[in-house]
């Protein structure tokens, strides 16, 4: 059971939109609908973003959306705003009653 | 509005066992279909999942922990915990603990506690 893949870190201007990639098996992102989004600020709790693939919880903007291609998962983020700098992380149900998460995306906005 | 609020010592010997407790208000542990689980992030880098325990003591661990992992719950005391053994500087983390949606509709974590830090050092 291996840590999903994101990229280290991804930058976008206000209003620009970006996308953070989460990148698994056949075993874990590619098996099962079962991906979801976090958002953690420095020295906050992480938040609940995008879970399902593609639902968004009540409260979060809707400038954030999911999707998954294979054994590919992503986060966009469009009209980019300053507060939503922070670190992403996805994570997906691997089968056999366990899950992984991966190594986490900081986002900066320049 | 569901919180969680994680407890315990913050250091921790080499070799001993790390023990963190996460206490649940403004709902009741008994009373939901929810897992609640365990999910650490050592110093700088990303997270892992530790564990989920449900209300009637089932419970789901990471296959690399397993073997020294114990999650239970008392639910009288709207708590569950966390035991570690035989620790070693690779278990410093900030140790969270979270609801866990797991059903085959529906998973996520939410929410999560706001985390505690746990350094394993003589």
């Amino acid at each position: 059971q291996s840590a999903l893949t994101q990229p280290a870190s991804v930058s976008g201007s206000p209003g620009q939109s970006i996308t953070i990639s989460c990148t698994g098996t056949s075993s874990d992102v590619g098996g099962y609908n079962y991906v979801s989004w976090y958002q953690q600020h420095p020295g906050k709790a992480p938040k609940l973003m995008i879970y399902d693939v593609s639902k968004r919880p009540s409260g979060v903007s809707n400038r954030f959306s999911g999707s998954k291609s294979g054994n590919t998962a992503s986060l966009t983020i469009s009209g980019l705003q300053a507060e939503d700098e922070a670190d992403y992380y996805c994570c997906s149900y691997a089968g056999s009653s366990t899950w992984v998460f991966g190594g986490g995306t900081k986002l900066t906005v320049l | 509005q569901l919180q969680l609020q994680e407890s315990g010592p913050g250091l921790v010997k080499p070799s001993e066992t790390l023990s963190l407790t996460c206490t649940v208000s403004g709902g009741s542990i008994s009373s939901s279909t929810y897992y609640w689980g365990w999910i650490r992030q050592p110093p700088g880098k990303g997270m892992e999942w530790i564990g989920s325990i449900y209300q009637s003591g089932s419970t789901y661990y990471n296959p690399s922990l397993k073997s020294r992992v114990t999650i239970s719950v008392d639910t009288s005391k709207n708590q569950f915990s966390l035991k570690l053994s035989s620790v070693t500087a690779a278990d410093t983390a900030v140790y969270y603990c979270a609801r866990h949606a797991t059903t085959v509709a529906t998973d996520w974590f939410d929410p999560w506690g706001q985390g505690t830090l746990v350094t394993v050092s003589s």
